[in-house]
């Protein structure tokens, strides 16, 4: 039972378009979230994350809009660039797990020149 | 430089044979952690450690034991290692327990057991 899904597994985008990310939760005590990016044989890396109060957060070329009703969040990148093509992470934690983090299977990003 | 090592990055064994990954971290981070990524299933935690000789399960704790003896180094012993322990392992660490939603993660180690 996945309590964090992203339902797609690769999404191709062309460079210099937006790449959006997408990902589902079913767990409602979650009260944050995050982006982790990762490049082959190298670990995830912190991209952008997002608290329960906010419905979205901005850090460059990358935002996160949460939308708790409907318990989607989703990760834009505008514009995409060649560098970001990479396998995308979408996790979820709350203070009442000892924030312990629950990921989604990811979504690999591949970025068309 | 900031970092979390892990050793080694490659293993091949065969089942039952016990095996150590090492992890180890320069950032006095009091937090560190293991996971497995297997794919389709994204990272999974195994174990924890809040910080020096406190240690609890993940979510997928069985066949693997963990020690925190200094608080920079998390090895990760996997006493009779199966098959299904096929994976590739990362070893994270943050600040604080507080702070264990952003985490800074090793390279990964890639472990076949045949």
């Amino acid at each position: 039972d996945q309590q964090v899904k992203q339902n797609s597994p690769s999404l191709s985008v062309q460079e210099g378009r937006i790449s959006i990310l997408n990902c589902d939760y079913t767990n409602s005590m979650f009260d944050y979230f995050l982006w982790y990016k990762k490049y082959p044989a190298e670990g995830p890396t912190f991209l952008i994350s997002i608290s329960s109060i906010k419905d979205k957060n901005e850090d460059g070329r990358f935002t996160v809009f949460l939308n708790k009703s409907a318990k989607h969040l989703s990760l834009h990148i505008v514009p995409s660039q060649p560098g970001d093509s990479a396998v995308y992470f979408c996790a979820a934690s709350s203070r009442d797990s000892n924030y312990q983090l629950i990921w989604g299977a990811g979504t690999k990003l591949i970025i068309k020149p | 430089e900031a970092q979390v090592t892990q050793n080694p990055r490659y293993l091949i064994t065969v089942t039952g044979k016990k095996l150590t990954v090492t992890c180890s971290q320069n950032m006095n981070h009091e937090y560190m952690s293991w996971y497995r990524q297997d794919p389709g299933l994204g990272l999974r935690q195994i174990y924890y450690s809040m910080n020096v000789e406190v240690t609890d399960k993940g979510d997928v704790p069985e066949g693997y034991k963990v020690s925190r003896k200094e608080k920079r180094n998390f090895p990760l012993i996997l006493e009779s290692p199966s098959p299904n322990q096929t994976s590739l392992y990362f070893c994270a660490s943050s600040i604080a327990w507080s702070s264990a939603d952003t985490q800074y993660f090793g390279p990964g180690t890639r472990l076949t057991v045949l």
